[in-house]
């Protein structure tokens, strides 16, 4: 089973207010990545934890926590949701860093 | 400058034809891999490669690290490849994966 799964699948928040999202899969994998993908753009790195550490894009380090309390599941939060949050993210997980990647169905974050 | 350039950025193919998308790479990259974007705006999975080629059905990819490209061949075009495709390499300094710009193809009756 290679089954990344992603909840909400849609998720509508109010400027200011705060978001959770949370990823899972149930392989075993190491390594999960949270991406932002926008359209006509690439998908856009956030954060990604191996194991217990995690690993924040310089650029966004600010805007974005994430924590991962078992190997399991993995949350992206959004303290304080601005307009221009609103995207498209993925979340992702690998054996190791450089293993193949699987993506799960993303969430769609609407921010109004 | 970025990563990972990937060309080209559109391109539209009669079915039936074929054509390549390439990747190059401004460093040493570990391992790459090849998606397509579905309609839902995920990513599906068509190949991961640390070395060499693989192929399935018309699809054929290539990975050379030390010449720093790869390809993924698309052979006898029919209308549901359409989409936009995506490149990602293992960037071996940083422990993650770069993605390119990506390829919107269209294939035309």
């Amino acid at each position: 089973d290679t089954t990344v799964k992603q909840n909400p699948r849609y998720k509508l928040a109010r400027v200011g207010k705060p978001v959770n999202l949370i990823c899972s899969q149930t392989m075993n994998h190491d390594t999960m990545y949270w991406y932002q993908k926008k359209p006509n753009q690439a998908p856009k790195l956030l954060l990604f934890y191996y194991d217990k550490i995690l690993n924040r894009e310089a650029d966004t380090f600010e805007k974005f926590q994430s924590s991962r309390p078992n190997n399991s599941f993995c949350s992206l939060y959004i303290g304080s949701a601005g307009l221009e949050y609103s995207a498209m993210y993925l979340c992702a997980s690998s054996r190791d860093y450089y293993a193949e990647q699987f993506f799960g169905p993303g969430t769609r974050l609407t921010v109004l | 400058g970025d990563q990972v350039e990937q060309s080209p950025s559109a391109l539209s193919l009669h079915e039936g034809t074929g054509s390549a998308l390439r990747c190059n790479f401004t460093t040493t990259m570990r391992a790459v891999q090849w998606f397509r974007k579905n309609s839902r705006g995920s990513l599906i999975n068509l190949f991961y490669l640390a070395s060499g080629t693989k192929e399935n059905g018309r699809l054929k990819s290539a990975f050379d690290s030390k010449e720093r490209y790869s390809t993924l061949h698309i052979r006898d075009a029919q209308l549901e490849d359409s989409g936009t495709y995506f490149c990602a390499a293992g960037d071996t300094g940083n422990y993650k994966y770069v993605f390119g710009a990506g390829t919107r193809l269209k294939v035309i009756a």
